[in-house]
């Protein structure tokens, strides 16, 4: 079965420190990883995909297979940053989409 | 706005009636998909559809059932409603089956007393 966990419900850090928001799967097969986001008052988001190995928004994520973990990291978090981040996994086949609980990040002044 | 379209916003209801949620994916996407939300947890998947068939489906009741008609729009209807089907819906859609790109409606929340 396909699972995600994000253990922290909320992440508070000042504008300029580094951002850490951690995620873990479970899935026996080789999946596919995405980060979405949501900021106050608007949609769920795609902010990036692990295959496609890209910087969004200063936002980067490594899927490492052996630690079952792709982590959201930014070097230095911004006030505009703050929203609900959910991890999400999808099998080869994109037959299913599963998140996990998400993480509220605020980014102080 | 050409984007997803959840209706209603807002629905209150009592426990043991039916409801229905609406949703019109963007213009062109052929898949859709319904999320659960409901306090302290996270999206839960319930149901896939994918240019009028079934395509995945996860934890979704059998009290609930859904549907993409041929314009592909989808209903998910819930019956026998009970306290703890109080959530909020969202409704996805995506250009293909396979794509792990969704674009999301705003969500209908239910709530039932």
């Amino acid at each position: 079965a396909q699972r995600v966990t994000q253990p922290e419900k909320l992440l508070s850090v000042f504008k300029g420190a580094p951002v850490e928001l951690k995620c873990n799967y479970s899935y026996s097969g080789s999946p596919e990883l995405f980060w979405y986001v949501q900021y106050s008052r608007q949609r769920l988001q795609l902010l990036l995909r692990h295959i496609s190995r890209e910087s969004i928004k200063g936002f980067t994520a490594d899927l490492n297979k052996g630690e079952t973990s792709f982590h959201l990291k930014k070097p230095f978090a911004q006030e505009e940053d703050s929203a609900m981040y959910y991890c999400a996994l999808t099998n080869t086949g994109f037959q299913k989409l599963v998140f996990g609980t998400g993480t509220r990040l605020l980014v102080s002044p | 706005d050409s984007g997803v379209t959840q209706t209603p916003k807002h629905l209150i209801t009592a426990t043991g009636q039916r409801v229905t949620l609406r949703c019109s994916p963007r213009s062109g996407d052929l898949s859709v998909y319904w999320y659960q939300q409901s306090l302290d947890q996270g999206l839960q998947f319930l149901i896939q559809y994918y240019n009028g068939e079934e395509r995945a489906k996860g934890n979704i009741l059998e009290r609930f059932s859904a549907q993409q008609f041929p314009d592909l729009h989808s209903e998910l209807n819930l019956s026998s409603l009970e306290l703890g089907d109080s959530a909020l819906y969202f409704c996805a859609s995506s250009v293909l089956s396979m794509s792990g790109e969704l674009f999301f409606g705003e969500g209908s929340r239910l709530t039932v007393l």
